[in-house]
């Protein structure tokens, strides 16, 4: 199956730092990724759909500026939280859109746990 | 927009026994209709899907079933096992379109 990964998995930063976190698709190209984030005990809350080669598309509420998205290959796409505080602290996922042979099932990444100290 | 609502919230079953989580979807138009399953601190993993040009689909202990008239989709999971206990999240899509509506999700106890 359509294999997609993130890294760093965990992540602890000072107030105020940024944050990058890559997702990558190994063994597709993927025009449309996604970065959701999740809360304990929650569902999956879209952030932002990233298109590659474009500007990504971000959910209503979601700081554009805080959460800055770049997807500059069809492989890759990276988060970055900027002058992080302790509220950004969540699980971060990434997924990704397999148009070809999956016939356009998303798959996720492992997660990024990041702590905002 | 969709609205994907999904029951039970929590769900224990004794091993060997089946499990059931439903999942009703609010627009016709969505066609694809994925089921993800996530172990704690992992991301989701695509157990199976179904579009809607078909019924029902079953992979070894898995089935999805679909009833576009009454706009609901049920996952079945037969002989459970331990390692089935995590949380499953059900999905709407429309498929030329990218976003994807998540249910609630419900977590699946398995007893030994």
């Amino acid at each position: 199956g359509a294999v997609v990964s993130q890294h760093p998995s965990w992540v602890i930063c000072k107030s105020g730092t940024s944050v990058k976190i890559e997702c990558r698709s190994l063994d597709f190209q993927a025009t449309t990724m996604f970065w959701y984030r999740q809360f304990p005990k929650q569902s999956l809350m879209l952030m932002a759909t990233s298109n590659e080669g474009s500007k990504a598309t971000y959910e209503q509420g979601v700081e554009k500026d805080k959460f800055l998205i770049n997807h500059a290959s069809l492989t890759l796409s990276t988060l970055t939280v900027t002058s992080a505080h302790p509220e950004d602290s969540s699980f971060y996922i990434c997924s990704a859109r397999d148009q070809g042979t999956s016939g356009g099932s998303q798959f996720f990444g492992p997660g990024t746990r990041l702590t905002v100290l | 927009g969709e609205n994907v609502e999904q029951h039970p919230s929590t769900l224990s079953v004794q091993e060997g026994d089946s499990a059931v989580i439903k999942c009703t979807y609010s627009d016709s138009a969505s066609n694809y209709f994925p089921w993800y399953k996530q172990e704690l601190g992992k991301g989701p993993q695509l157990i199976i899907d179904i579009r809607s040009n078909v019924g029902e689909k079953k992979d070894q202990r898995i089935a999805v079933t679909l009833n576009k008239t009454a706009k609901h989709f049920s996952l079945h999971i037969t002989e459970t096992q331990p390692e089935d206990s995590a949380v499953y999240f059900c999905a709407a899509n429309q498929y030329n379109f990218n976003k994807f509506y998540f249910g609630s999700g419900t977590k699946l106890n398995v007893k030994p």
